[in-house]
């Protein structure tokens, strides 16, 4: 099957710990993305990969770090320097057709909580 | 001013109704536009994507695209209880390379 798995389900850090998020697909999308969705509001983007070993700061990027090295993978770490890291954290990927005309498809979500 | 705006709803309506939800979005020069279900709890899933002006039609979803008034609107015929969720509008801006999502419209389609 092709799909987006995202890992774990949950995921609970203490004060102070660096986390890190898994994100794989199996679709041969070129891009990856990773959202943050906090309750009631919209989803914001933290970084985004066009091509293996580049990537973009996204809006709210302070705090995370990311990896692109290989097509398939863009795991996530929340680094101790992101002050409110409880959140729901989605993964994303697109074909790059060109013209705008690239649909995002997202995993199932990592829902994150800090103790 | 936010990129992309929807009402927060709830938005009620009766089994076999016609939902419809709205969405503004500030850059002109945006191109496409999308909407995105999402159960409480799951992540977005993609029902309909429109590129240009006017209707398109996919089953009970209709997308409809105005770029004069920079207003894209879902409408959802033969409403469902199943369609009872949270539909979020994006848009990709014009150098391609961001999506913007509106907080989304919580849908509630009573039986």
């Amino acid at each position: 099957d092709g799909g987006i798995t995202q890992s774990p389900k949950y995921l609970f850090r203490k004060e102070g710990q660096n986390v890190t998020l898994s994100c794989e697909q199996n679709l041969n999308h070129d891009a990856m993305y990773w959202y943050r969705q906090d309750p009631g509001q919209g989803l914001r983007l933290i970084y985004y990969s066009q091509i293996v070993n580049d990537f973009q700061k996204g809006d709210i990027a302070e705090g995370y770090s990311v990896s692109r090295e290989k097509k398939e993978s863009f795991p996530l770490t929340v680094t101790s320097a992101q002050k409110n890291p409880t959140a729901f954290y989605l993964c994303a990927s697109s074909l790059l057709l060109g013209g705008g005309r690239d649909e995002q498809f997202f995993g199932p979500g990592t829902r994150l909580t800090v103790l | 001013q936010k990129e992309v705006e929807q009402n927060s709803g709830p938005l009620s309506v009766p089994e076999g109704a016609i939902a419809s939800l709205n969405c503004t979005y500030s850059d002109r020069g945006s191109q496409s536009f999308f909407w995105y279900r999402q159960y409480s709890g799951k992540s977005p899933e993609l029902i309909m994507s429109i590129y240009s002006n006017g209707d398109k039609e996919d089953g009970r979803f209709t997308a409809q695209l105005n770029k004069a008034s920079q207003y894209v609107s879902l409408l959802i015929r033969d409403s469902q209880p199943s369609d009872s969720a949270t539909y979020l509008c994006a848009v990709i801006a014009r150098n391609f390379n961001k999506f913007y999502f509106g907080s989304g419209t919580k849908l509630n389609v009573k039986p």
